[in-house]
């Protein structure tokens, strides 16, 4: 079956510390990537996107993106996170049609 | 505000009543979509409009009933909803065609308890 698995469910950082969130897909052909982010009481946000041309990706409040093809991921990285960017993420891939199909999603608590 | 705006923020209903969920985007997007979205599952696609004609019906139960009547509206009307459905429901719109390079942008939901 087609699915989105995002591998880290809790993820505790301190603040400054390097950030990878690991996404992985199971659809073939070409596909669309995405990196959604939903802040506490907050509403679903677009970190990044990754359509076509350079496989890494680079997004904003200095989230960064890299498309592996062949291991069918899309991992997503910050060299160092900060308090705010507690969050839940997640990843959500597009490989036909319109729809999103989401990943169970990720909860990063950064500690100060 | 994200240009997608819902309403209601919260919704209380007893599993006999009927009530509606509302959502209008101001993007001129051609393109709007429901998902549920439930503790500790995935977002769970469940219709897709494309230029008001529905594209999608992921399964969804016949208790939930969208109706698309224009390009920047939609509605998910409930009626006999059981506990199970409390959840947060998400409207979301995106500009389809072209290459496609485009994501969706989410409203703030309407938080469902079903007593």
């Amino acid at each position: 079956a087609q699915s989105v698995s995002q591998h880290n469910h809790h993820v505790i950082l301190s603040e400054a510390a390097s950030l990878e969130l690991g996404c992985n897909y199971s659809y073939g052909g070409t596909v669309n990537l995405f990196w959604y982010v939903q802040y506490p009481g907050q509403h679903l946000q677009l970190l990044l996107k990754y359509f076509s041309g350079d496989p890494l990706v680079k997004g904003i409040k200095g989230f960064e993106a890299e498309f592996i093809k062949s291991k069918f991921s899309f991992n997503l990285r910050k060299p160092s996170v900060q308090w705010s960017d507690t969050a839940e993420y997640f990843c959500a891939v597009r490989n036909s049609g319109y729809a999103l199909n989401f990943g169970k999603g990720t909860s990063l608590l950064v500690t100060p | 505000e994200t240009g997608v705006t819902q309403t209601p923020r919260h919704l209380v209903m007893g599993m006999t009543n009927k009530k509606s969920l509302k959502c209008e985007q101001h993007l001129g997007h051609n393109a709007m979509y429901w998902y549920k979205q439930s503790a500790k599952k995935p977002l769970e696609l469940m219709f897709v409009y494309n230029f008001k004609e529905q594209t999608e019906n992921n399964s969804v139960p016949s208790r939930f009933s969208p109706e698309c009547p224009n390009s920047s509206h939609l509605f998910l009307h409930l009626h006999t909803l059981q506990p199970e459905d409390s959840a947060l429901y998400l409207c979301a719109s995106s500009q389809e065609g072209g290459t496609g390079a485009y994501g969706y942008t989410f409203g703030s939901g309407t938080r469902l308890t079903v007593v």
